[in-house]
């Protein structure tokens, strides 16, 4: 079982819709990353975060500890908005230099 | 710029043939880290450093080597390449370590036949 679980894997969605992708990881950790990695390889951090929520512009990034689960909000969505959404995590105790991954929500919006 | 460079961008090599990716960042950060990215896998980390000299594995380190004698640089070492090293590998740094927003290199894309 992977540590950290992303669904949906693939999420087609028409212009202006909200979008929801979710997170859920099996381990204790110190912060979680939202990244998004374009259609042409460049990989963006979007939100570090450890608790609570965060907002960006039309992004909204959530984190419930207790649960262990994490939901990347995107509100009117756009064409540009296009791209694959990383979660990774950042277990907790350690040397704080690791990250774990999620596999990734390919995300299209369409026009 | 506050940037991460990484080179080259492409590579293609044959099995055996050392070769080593730079990484290269302009933002005084203490954390550099190496990933590979494959279809159905995801990214995976490679090895990291938290400082200068400071140096430890990551998920998948068998078949790589890394060393930090400067701040800004962070190169790759593949001493002899193999096919199953075929993939996209991307550098990034950070102030501090995982816990602070992380930037990524562009990436550098590895063929070895």
């Amino acid at each position: 079982k992977n540590e950290v679980e992303q669904s949906p894997q693939n999420l087609t969605a028409q212009e202006g819709e909200f979008i929801t992708i979710n997170c859920s990881y099996s381990v204790g950790i110190s912060a979680l990353h939202w990244l998004q990695q374009h259609p042409g390889g460049g990989i963006v951090s979007l939100f570090m975060l450890s608790s609570g929520k965060k907002k960006h512009g039309r992004l909204i990034a959530t984190i419930n500890i207790q649960e262990k689960h994490s939901s990347l909000h995107i509100t009117a969505s756009h064409p540009r908005d296009s791209a694959v959404y990383i979660c990774a995590v950042v277990p907790r105790g350690g040397s704080q230099g690791n990250l774990i991954f999620g596999k990734g929500t390919k995300l299209s919006v369409k026009p | 710029e506050a940037q991460v460079t990484q080179n080259p961008r492409y590579l293609i090599t044959v099995t055996g043939k050392k070769l080593t990716v730079t990484c290269s960042q302009n933002m005084n950060h203490e954390y550099m880290s190496w990933y590979r990215q494959d279809p159905g896998l995801g990214l995976r980390q490679i090895y990291y450093s938290m400082n200068v000299e400071v140096t430890d594995k990551g998920d998948v380190p068998e078949g790589y080597k890394v060393s930090r004698k400067e701040k800004r640089n962070f190169p790759l070492i593949l001493e002899s390449p193999s096919p199953n090293q075929t993939s996209l590998y991307f550098c990034a740094s950070s102030l501090g370590s995982t816990k602070n927003i992380q930037y990524f290199g562009a990436g550098t894309r590895l063929s070895v036949l």
